[in-house]
Formats: structure tokens, C-alpha cells, sequence
């Protein structure tokens, strides 16, 4: 059972924003503003989107943006491209000194 | 530019052992601020931590699999090696070994991943 939970799919239409959450407790998501996610192609590596809840690395386009409220973060990603298709990862520091993962969102763009 | 690469056996025997080695460049596994991790994602499912070694030494493991799984270092190479014990079908998996940016005491960042190793336990 993995440690986060996330809805297991989602979907969208080119040009609308969707919105993935990870749901965790007070000893990871809610307690520590350290949760990142990762964008995962089919046969690929994951990629680093947003680190330390809303931050993004250099190159990630800005389309994508995180959040967090109380125990559940989220990833919103605004005007939806084909390209944008891919699983989702969302992750944790979890109280102590442990990462947790949540189960992977399928995002399907209509 | 950082890349890692993911080099091991992809077939173990169950209850042999599993060493994997993370082979990397464009960093040195000994500078400040820097740290190896390995996550493993078995087939169709989700990613999993597995643990991380930083720049010190300090090394950090999943509480689920600390007693199967050690990650060492071998400076003179910049190669980062996990082994894991007694291995069983269910470890099969795609092991990806994972850059870490250590920003701050409580800040850090998953930011370059190798292309993984996929690694099947079967008799």
C-alpha cells in the first residue's frame, strides 16, 4: 500500500488545467514542506516538476504548479498539451529521516 | 551535465545477493551538498525509496527494507553500490539511481535520474 495517496487517474481536455492531489499525514505531507513531484513517460526516467511544495526547477514550464493544504498536497497543471501525458508521482520527507512515494496518477489528455 | 548510469545483473536467482552499481558524471559523489539516492519501481507499479547516501557519508534507508538493503560509496570511481540480500521474486523492479541537490537542512531535490536498470528475480 503505498505511503501517499493519489487518485489513480484523471483526465483533461487540450487547454483546460486539471488537478492531481496526494494525500498524506501529519508525519509527511502535513507536517514538513518537502513534498515534490515527478512526471513519468511511458519507458522513461522519472523528471523532477516541483520540489519543497511549489518550486519548480529550471527548464519546467511554468504551466505547472504545486500547492499543499493541511495533510494533501496538489499539482495543478494549467492548459493541458499532449505532451502532458504521462504518470504522476507525488513524494514525501516523511518523519524521521524517511521519502515516501504516493501510488502514481494516470493523465490522460482527452 | 550530470548523468548516472545503473549497471548490475538483471536476473538474480531468489535468495541470492543483488549488487548494483551507480556509475555517475558531471559530479562528484564527494562534494558538498550532494547525494546518490536509489528508488525502484516493480513493473506497472509505483516508485519506491529506497534509500540515500550524502556527500558526509550520512546514509539514510527505508525502515521497510534497512535490514536487506545497504548503500555504500566508492569514492575513487564516484560510484554509488546498493546491495540487498536474500533477494525474492517481489523485488523485481526497474532500480533507478537518483542525483540529489541538498539545498539546505530541509530542503532538497530528486533532479537527475539514470535511465534505470530493470532487474528480475527468478529461479
Amino acid at each position: 500500500q503505498p505511503a501517499l495517496t493519489q487518485p489513480a487517474a484523471v483526465s483533461g481536455s487540450p487547454g483546460q488545467s486539471i488537478t492531481i492531489s496526494c494525500t498524506g499525514t501529519n508525519s509527511d505531507v502535513g507536517g514538513y514542506n518537502r513534498v515534490s513531484w515527478f512526471q513519468q513517460h511511458p519507458g522513461g526516467a522519472p523528471k523532477l516538476i516541483i520540489y519543497d511544495v511549489n518550486n519548480r526547477p529550471s527548464g519546467v514550464s511554468g504551466r505547472f504548479s504545486g500547492s499543499k493544504s493541511g495533510n494533501t498536497a496538489s499539482l495543478t497543471i494549467f492548459g493541458l498539451q499532449p505532451e502532458d501525458e504521462a504518470h504522476y508521482y507525488c513524494a514525501s520527507y516523511r518523519h524521521i529521516n524517511t521519502w515516501v512515494f504516493g501510488g502514481g496518477t494516470k493523465l490522460t489528455v482527452l | 551535465q550530470i548523468t548516472l548510469r545503473e549497471s548490475g545483473p538483471t536476473l538474480v536467482k531468489p535468495k541470492q545477493i543483488l549488487t548494483l552499481t551507480c556509475s555517475v558524471s558531471g559530479f562528484s559523489i564527494t562534494s558538498t551538498g550532494v547525494g546518490v539516492a536509489w528508488v525502484r519501481q516493480p513493473p506497472g507499479k509505483a516508485l519506491e525509496w529506497l534509500a540515500h547516501i550524502y556527500w558526509n557519508e550520512n546514509k539514510l534507508y527505508s525502515p521497510s527494507l534497512q535490514n536487506k538493503i545497504t548503500i555504500s560509496r566508492d569514492t575513487a570511481r564516484n560510484q554509488v553500490v546498493l546491495t540487498m540480500t536474500s533477494v525474492d521474486p517481489v523485488d523485481t523492479a526497474t532500480y533507478f539511481c537518483v542525483h540529489m541537490d541538498v539545498l539546505s537542512l530541509t530542503s532538497l531535490r530528486f533532479d537527475s535520474w539514470g535511465r534505470g536498470i530493470l532487474v528480475n528475480v527468478a529461479s
